[in-house]
């Protein structure tokens, strides 16, 4: 079993949707959440992150973290054709003293917004 | 600010031939990350440096791949011999420290091995 799945889509939506992303993981250890964007033939970026269970917020976006349950989340409203993008999840345990975070990556979700 | 250069962004090599990477990190970064992403996959650590330190490396494939950081700053990584299998784009990140700072990416480098 991969200690991070995603589903890699394609997911198309119609422009205005709302859109849910979602990843789950099987290492409890894990403490921080990130999303990444990646557009085609480009680095990922850096879009949310987040600490442990609970909900944030930017803008159009939100991140969910349900530790309970080894789930997060990444919803868009009001999605737009500049959305369209891989979406990568991400997660690392909590460094202690002198370690060093190791991300381990989701394989990403791949979504077009349509407009 | 600049962001993270990488060089080339395209190679084509056989099998069995030798290749280079390089990558200039963000200015002050003193992390920097070289990933592995194979098409339809996410990205895989290779290596982690700091400063000129390595502090990750156990999915490095030693008998093949090679990386350096000199004085801190640029990093290469190097494939010799490559394998149809190496076929990728290897993606060089920085950040401010490990700790819980935010990687920037560069665009990275597709290999085809042919």
């Amino acid at each position: 079993q991969k200690e991070v799945e995603q589903d890699p889509g394609p997911l198309s939506v119609p422009e205005g949707a709302i859109v849910s992303l979602n990843c789950t993981y099987s290492n409890s250890a894990f403490q921080y959440f990130m999303w990444y964007r990646q557009y085609s033939r480009k680095g990922p970026e850096l879009l949310m992150y987040t600490y442990s269970s609970g909900n944030k917020e930017d803008g159009r976006f939100t991140a969910q973290v349900d530790k309970s349950s080894k789930y997060i989340s990444l919803f868009i409203r009001d999605s737009q054709p500049s959305d369209s993008a891989t979406y990568l999840c991400a997660m690392s345990v909590q460094p202690w003293s002198g370690g060093y975070q190791k991300v381990t990556f989701g394989t990403g979700t791949k979504l077009q917004v349509i407009p | 600010e600049a962001g993270v250069a990488q060089s080339p962004r395209y190679k084509i090599i056989e099998k069995r031939q030798s290749v280079a990477f390089w990558c200039n990190p963000i200015s002050g970064h003193a992390t920097l990350y070289w990933y592995q992403q194979i098409l339809g996959q996410g990205p895989k650590l290779l290596i982690q440096f700091q400063n000129n330190g390595v502090v990750d490396d156990s999915q490095l494939p030693k008998d093949r791949f090679s990386a350096e950081r000199l004085k801190g700053v640029d990093s290469t990584l190097k494939i010799q011999p490559a394998k149809l299998e190496d076929s990728a784009v290897y993606l060089c990140a920085s950040s401010l420290d490990g700790r819980n700072t935010e990687a920037f990416f560069g665009q990275g480098t597709r290999l085809t091995v042919v």
